[in-house]
């Protein structure tokens, strides 16, 4: 199993350009999440899917939208990036009901707004 | 508003020493408190975590030592090694509805010496 994957790694944009970042999961989970960590911040939560079908605001989700394409994969799209948009952006999927929230979380997407 | 307070913000520590780093959380919802390791250029990863029916939890040289009453929690590593070398958040959430995002502390830089 390749757990949770992202595309790119890697990514520099202008401002105002846009772009989608991708992931996908292949353990079957129900909930997909997209976080952004910056210095000193931590780990915030820009937009959650808790099922196909659905999706909700996080913590920070200005300037972002996301789609839930199917179980597998979960976007997150910059319309029109901006400098405090550079970050790196983690993709995170769980199962509920397990009795835990165990999140698995991908490799990671740097990306740069000059 | 910080739901999750997380130190010291960084650590030395000496191999075979042992390092502590503590969090502390506001939300008497939450009852599930993981704790994550993150090495440079890779995703988070979960290490261990706790359910507050239990006072303590421990995995080898990894231990979590949580407190109802204070609302702290806090992980040991015992033996500390080079390899352990990374940053380490502490988190919280519910677990009783799907899509329930974790609320990370803003981490914690360990390095080990040798």
């Amino acid at each position: 199993n390749a757990g949770v994957t992202q595309t790119p790694k890697f990514q520099v944009l202008k401002t105002g350009q846009s772009m989608t970042l991708q992931c996908a999961q292949d353990m079957n989970h129900n909930s997909m999440y997209w976080y952004r960590q910056d210095p000193g911040m931590g780990l915030r939560l820009i937009y959650y899917s808790a099922s196909e079908g659905t999706t909700d605001k996080g913590e920070v989700p200005n300037g972002y939208n996301v789609s839930r394409l199917n179980k597998r994969e979960f976007s997150l799209r910059l319309e029109s990036a901006a400098p405090s948009q550079t970050s790196v952006y983690f993709c995170a999927s769980s199962e509920w009901g397990l009795g835990n929230n165990e999140q698995f979380f991908g490799p990671g997407t740097r990306l740069t707004v000059l | 508003q910080q739901q999750v307070k997380q130190s010291p913000q960084s650590l030395i520590v000496q191999k075979g020493g042992i390092s502590i780093i503590n969090c502390a959380y506001e939300n008497t919802a939450f009852d599930y408190f993981p704790w994550y390791q993150q090495f440079p250029g890779k995703g988070p990863a979960l290490l261990i975590a706790i359910r507050p029916d239990v006072s303590e939890k421990k995995e080898g040289r990894f231990t979590i030592s949580f407190n109802k009453s204070a609302k702290q929690f806090s992980l040991h590593i015992m033996d500390s090694q080079p390899g352990d070398s990374a940053t380490y958040f502490c988190a919280a959430s519910g677990i009783h509805q799907a899509g329930t995002a974790l609320i990370f502390g803003k981490g914690t830089t360990l390095s080990v010496s040798s």
